[in-house]
């Protein structure tokens, strides 16, 4: 088990609602990614937060939001839900720029449901 | 554009076989492959990395080898144990930073 943990486990929303996930990073790590996993599927880079600012984005829309805090931890808020947003949502950890290692560890994920 | 893939959806295998798991990429400019262990209900595991100036890499009961020829990435587990049983993830780190792109995954199946 790693050190990076999630919540809720799992949320069910209705389309049109807005959701906000929650992830606490490994001790010792700086870095926070989140990935949108579909059933299935590989895990899909969403964004990454670093010093509390958005530190690079992948193709998704800017209803996708994120906060980085103090302590290192992360929300991930999604507005005007839609249906394709139902997925697991992944959280990752990592240290940058403290001489530690480039491993990446991941939380065990929200299960995200939109009817 | 950019992907990594993998070849085979599911692989099954006797308990105590060595299993390999291929993977192909079309990103040439990646620093680093890693490979990802993710059993039901859990998030990903890292397992193995490789750099790309690298051929070959090995950790405990696996070996990861790169092929920058025909850009091909495997990871080979010795002696598969049941507790193997998951679906495994290649991933590409371009530029660094761990914003990775995965492939869909290879189910892999452990038979008694």
């Amino acid at each position: 088990e790693t050190g990076v943990t999630q919540s809720p486990t799992h949320l069910i929303k209705t389309r049109g609602q807005q959701v906000t996930l929650r992830c606490s990073s490994q001790s010792g790590h700086n870095t926070v990614s989140w990935y949108q996993q579909a059933l299935g599927q590989g895990p899909q880079f969403i964004f990454q937060y670093y010093r509390e600012e958005e530190n690079g984005r992948g193709n998704f829309p800017p209803r996708f939001s994120g906060l980085q805090f103090p302590n290192y931890s992360s929300e991930l808020n999604v507005n005007a839900l839609e249906l394709d947003d139902s997925a697991l949502y992944l959280c990752a950890s990592h240290s940058r720029g403290t001489g530690g290692g480039h491993e990446q560890y991941f939380g065990p994920g929200t299960r995200l449901t939109v009817t | 554009g950019e992907s990594v893939g993998l070849h085979l959806p599911t692989l099954s295998v006797q308990e105590g076989d060595n299993s390999i798991i291929n993977c192909a990429y079309s990103n040439s400019a990646s620093d680093y492959f890693i490979w990802y262990k993710q059993e039901s209900g859990k998030g990903p595991q890292f397992i193995i990395d490789i750099r790309s100036n690298m051929d070959k890499r090995q950790g405990q009961r696996v070996t990861v080898l790169l092929n920058k020829t025909v850009k091909h990435l495997s990871l080979q587990i010795a002696a598969t144990q049941p507790g193997d049983s998951a679906v495994y993830f290649c991933a590409e780190n371009k530029g660094g930073g761990n914003k990775l792109t995965f492939g869909t995954g290879t189910q892999l199946k452990v038979e008694l």
